[in-house]
C-alpha cells in the first residue's frame, strides 16, 4: 500500500543538539511539506518542496533546514538555533499543482530536554 | 500573508446534536479543503471545494464554500461519538505558482454520549 512514513514516532534530544526527522513517501507525489503542530496553534508550515532539488521556506522556517535529493524523501533537521523545538512534527505530500489534497504521515513527537 | 481564521476553537455537544465550524480567509481562495484529526492521530483529508457557492455532502457532513470564495463551513448533523476530533479548514491562495495550504487553527469537537 502507498503511504507516507515518518520515523521515529517519538524522539528525545538534549538541548543544543541537532536532530533529523525522517519522511518517506511511495505515493509518487512531487510535492512534500513539513508542518509543526502545537496545542491551540493549528498547523504551521515550516518548509515545502514542489520538485526534487528545490524547496521554499514556509511561515516558520527559522531554526530548521531541509533537503530534497530524492522524490521520495524530505528530511527535516531541527537545529540548535530553533528556540522552542519541542512539538509534534507532521510531514505531508501531494500531487504538484493546485487543488490536491494532502496525505499526512503519522507524525514525530520531538521532546527536547 | 494569508490568514485563515476558524471558529469556534472548541465545541462540546451531546450526542445527536448538530455541530458547525466556520472558516474565514483574509484573501480570496482558489479552493478550500477540510481535514479531520482524531485525538492522537494525524490530519486526514475529507473534501475539497473549488466553486463559488459550492455545497458538498458526505453522509451527515455538509460542506459549503462562500460566494466570494473567502469563507467556508462544515456542518455535522446528529453528531456521533465517532465524530470526535479536530476539524481543520485549509485554504489555497488563488493566483501565483506556490501551491500551498494555509491551515486554520482547527475546531476541537467533543461529543458526550
Amino acid at each position: 500500500d502507498g503511504g507516507i512514513t515518518q520515523s521515529p514516532k517519538y524522539l528525545f534530544r538534549k538541548e543544543g543538539q541537532n536532530v533529523t526527522l525522517s519522511c518517506e513517501q511511495n505515493l509518487n507525489h512531487d510535492a512534500m511539506y513539513w508542518y509543526r503542530q502545537d496545542p491551540g496553534q493549528g498547523l504551521r508550515l515550516i518548509y515545502y518542496s514542489q520538485i526534487v532539488n528545490d524547496f521554499q521556506k514556509g511561515d516558520i522556517a527559522e531554526g530548521y533546514s531541509v533537503s530534497r535529493e530524492k522524490k521520495e524523501s524530505f528530511p527535516l533537521t531541527v537545529t540548535s538555533a530553533q528556540k522552542n523545538p519541542t512539538a509534534f512534527y507532521l510531514c505531508a505530500s501531494s500531487m504538484a499543482g493546485s487543488g490536491y489534497g494532502y496525505t499526512f504521515g503519522s507524525g514525530t513527537r520531538l521532546t527536547v530536554v | 500573508g494569508q490568514q485563515v481564521m476558524q471558529i469556534p476553537q472548541y465545541q462540546h455537544v451531546q450526542e445527536g446534536e448538530d455541530f458547525t465550524t466556520y472558516c474565514n480567509s483574509s484573501t480570496t481562495l482558489s479552493n478550500i479543503q477540510w481535514y479531520k484529526q482524531r485525538p492522537g492521530g494525524h490530519p486526514v483529508f475529507l473534501i475539497q471545494l473549488v466553486k463559488s457557492g459550492e455545497v458538498k455532502k458526505q453522509k451527515r457532513l455538509t460542506f459549503q464554500f462562500g460566494e466570494a470564495k473567502k469563507n467556508s463551513s462544515l456542518h455535522i448533523t446528529a453528531t456521533q461519538t465517532t465524530d470526535v476530533g479536530t476539524y481543520f479548514c485549509a485554504g489555497e491562495n488563488s493566483g501565483g505558482s506556490n501551491y500551498k495550504l494555509t491551515f486554520g487553527k482547527g475546531t476541537l469537537l467533543t461529543v458526550n454520549p
